[in-house]
């Protein structure tokens, strides 16, 4: 069955750097677009970017150019977000999700979500 | 750029249908077949209920469909159960250079 499984939570200062994994299973990681969504406290979702598995091509929303990087390896099925300058408002719920669909512009399989507290 | 519209909150009786809408623009909603619908329960991670306007995916009950015309998509939930009480959000592809994915602001649906 299809997985994908987020490392914990996380508490870091404001300045600092934050680096959350997905690792995948029951499927070809290579075969499918990995995006980032995030969700503060009581808010919506937010889309941040994707990832494509194959190429380790990726494109970021705008607000977060500069400050976010997504990476991958391949050799254990895993995707990377990294998010620097870390600020009180960057203090979320980051979710990973296998893109589907004609665009890979839907999302079928959810990560467990990764809680990261930004505060001094 | 702006969320898509949706509605803070509706409400309704099980047994009942209703219907969410999502507004957005030429850009996204308006131009491309390519708009999704996720349910979430507090404390989960968000579920595809529709994709590509139109489509169930594998396991999502028949009484979750979706719609579009112009610039505003529908999701329409019939028979209410008790366990259809959730958010739910939509999302749109966008042909903004900002962005690739656009969501909509969320519903927060009461099962009275």
């Amino acid at each position: 069955q299809v997985q994908l499984v987020q490392s914990g939570a996380e508490v870091k200062k404001p300045g600092a750097s934050v680096k959350v994994s997905c690792k995948a299973s029951g499927y070809t990681f290579t075969a499918y677009y990995i995006h980032w969504v995030r969700q503060a406290p009581g808010q919506g979702l937010e889309w941040m970017g994707w990832i494509n598995p194959n190429s380790g091509g990726a494109n970021y929303a705008q607000t977060f150019e500069g400050r976010v990087t997504m990476t991958r390896d391949t050799s254990i099925s895993t995707a990377y977000i990294e998010l620097s300058s870390l600020r009180s408002g960057d203090t979320a719920v980051y979710y990973c999700a296998r893109g589907m669909g004609m665009l890979a512009e839907s999302f079928d399989y959810w990560g467990q979500g990764s809680l990261v507290t930004v505060s001094s | 750029q702006s969320a898509l519209t949706q509605p803070a909150s509706v409400s309704g009786s099980p047994g009942q249908s209703i219907t969410i809408s999502c507004t957005g623009t030429s850009s996204d909603v308006g131009d491309y077949n390519y708009v999704s619908w996720y349910q979430q329960h507090p404390g989960k991670a968000p579920k595809l209920m529709i994709y590509e306007v139109t489509n169930r995916p594998s396991g999502v009950s028949n009484r979750f469909s979706g719609s579009k015309s112009g610039n505003t998509a529908s999701l329409t939930i019939s028979g209410l159960q008790a366990e259809d009480e959730a958010h739910y959000y939509c999302s749109s592809y966008t042909s903004s250079s900002t962005l690739v994915v656009l969501f909509g602001g969320g519903t927060k649906l009461t099962v009275l």
